[in-house]
């Protein structure tokens, strides 16, 4: 079965410092894979995609992605942080189906001045 | 376009009363997919409707269940509500075979439920 797995719960940077959020993933074929972010009260928006083209993945907002698979993770970066960027973060892979995502349990990103 | 939207906003039911939540899709899109997202968790995938049928079932008891209009909006009704149904509600439209490149799964800000 395919799984995600958020390594941190928190992750606290000042602005301007760089950002890294972790996650491994399981799966026994070659998945797709997400990154969403969640605002409080707003709905959940795809930050980027990965789906077997390049292991390099840029997204919106100035995040990005790196496939590996030796090491089975697609960890979340960006170079400076910003305060708009606090938020829940999840890492999501889809089902072999293609018909459904499984979300990893989230990592809250704090930003502070 | 408006995007996904959802309705109610909030609601509160008590233990053993039915419940049915609202999804309009994106403008276009003809897929509905239905999570649950309980408090401080991950989004639980429940079921996806596609052209008024249920193609894809998450690890949900028969308790809950949807359906899909001819004009693409969907309905979620859950019966014989528990205190564990407690969560945030969240319906994703796309086009069918989201999971190419080209194509992606957009979330309403969801319904709140809260079963006392």
């Amino acid at each position: 079965a395919q799984s995600v797995t958020q390594l941190d719960s928190h992750v606290s940077v000042s602005e301007g410092t760089p950002v890294l959020l972790r996650c491994n993933y399981s799966s026994s074929y070659s998945p797709s894979l997400f990154w969403y972010v969640q605002h409080p009260n707003k709905g959940l928006q795809l930050l980027l995609k990965y789906t077997s083209a390049a292991t390099l993945v840029k997204g919106i907002n100035g995040f990005e992605a790196e496939f590996k698979k030796s090491e089975t993770s697609f960890h979340l970066t960006k170079p400076s942080a910003h305060m708009s960027d606090a938020a829940e973060y999840f890492c999501v892979v889809s089902n072999q189906a293609g018909t459904a995502l499984i979300f990893g349990k989230g990592t809250t990103l704090s930003v502070s001045s | 376009d408006a995007g996904v939207t959802q309705s109610p906003t909030h609601l509160i039911k008590t233990r053993g009363q039915q419940v049915t939540l609202r999804c309009s899709p994106k403008s276009g899109h003809d897929t509905v997919s239905w999570y649950q997202q309980a408090l401080g968790q991950g989004p639980q995938f429940i079921f996806q409707y596609y052209e008024e049928e249920e193609r894809q079932r998450g690890n949900f008891p028969d308790r809950f269940s949807g359906h899909q209009f001819p004009n693409y909006s969907s309905e979620l009704n859950v019966n014989a509500l528990l205190l564990g149904d407690s969560a945030l509600y969240l319906c994703a439209s796309s086009l069918f075979g989201w999971d190419r490149v080209d194509n992606e799964q957009f979330f309403g800000p969801g319904t709140r439920l809260t079963v006392l």
